[in-house]
């Protein structure tokens, strides 16, 4: 069974603060993919990034950076110099390699950007 | 617009009743999904589709849901008898199956259709 954590359920910082959103994992596949998607207030969920489990290398995109560390099952997300833009629910996920596999949401953490 | 898209976006309705809703995937992508979401939870895979084949079903979808997609396009999903506790969004997905080196093909949500049992 595969099973996503997101131990943060709400953070708030003022903006310009740097914030890190913790996901832990759980699954006996040794291939998988690792997600992260981002939920605003309007409802729609969009995505972020994708990771497959033999690429460990971390990434940045602009403010946003993931860190990958398959030893100890976790899958980061720094937003660096928040905006109150980024104030949304921001959404974990694993998959299983096969394409079209389902995904396996974590709970999601409510950050809150403030001014 | 070429996102997914679904209808109603809100939904409510008394115990009891029968509801149905309507997802339109993105055009080129043959896999279709659904997710139900509750409050402060994520969310939870129900159902997928290969062109109108329905390929996989959760546990969570009861015998009072049932999914189509007849033509391998528009998919519907409806709830008979409907129970307070099927109060929720119901999220649609779709994706391509286009297998490129084991390139995975992301699933594009839609804004989701939420529903209020009273």
């Amino acid at each position: 069974a595969q099973k996503v954590t997101q131990a943060q359920t709400e953070i708030s910082v003022v903006e310009k603060e740097d914030v890190t959103l913790d996901c832990v994992y759980e699954t006996r596949d040794t291939t998988y993919y690792l997600f992260w998607y981002k939920q605003p207030p309007s409802g729609e969920l969009v995505f972020l990034i994708r990771r497959n489990s033999f690429d460990e290398q971390n990434e940045i995109s602009g403010r946003y950076s993931w860190n990958f560390q398959k030893s100890t099952s976790s899958f980061n997300f720094t937003i660096t110099a928040s905006q109150v833009v980024d104030s949304a629910v921001y959404f974990c996920a694993l998959s299983r390699w096969t394409s079209g596999s389902r995904l396996t949401f974590g709970e999601g953490t409510q950050l809150t950007v403030n001014p | 617009d070429t996102g997914v898209s679904q209808d109603p976006r809100h939904k409510i309705t008394k115990r009891g009743q029968n509801v149905t809703f309507r997802c339109d995937p993105i055009s080129e992508h043959n896999r279709l999904y659904w997710y139900r979401q509750t409050l402060g939870q994520g969310p939870e895979f129900l159902t997928y589709f290969q062109n109108e084949a329905q390929l996989e079903k959760s546990r969570l979808l009861s015998d009072r849901f049932s999914a189509e997609r007849p033509k391998g396009s528009f998919s519907t999903l409806e709830i008979q008898r409907t129970e307070q506790g099927d109060s929720a969004m119901y999220l649609c997905a779709s994706s391509q199956n286009v297998l490129r080196g084991g390139v995975y093909n992301e699933q594009f949500f839609g804004p989701g259709t939420r529903l209020t049992v009273l």
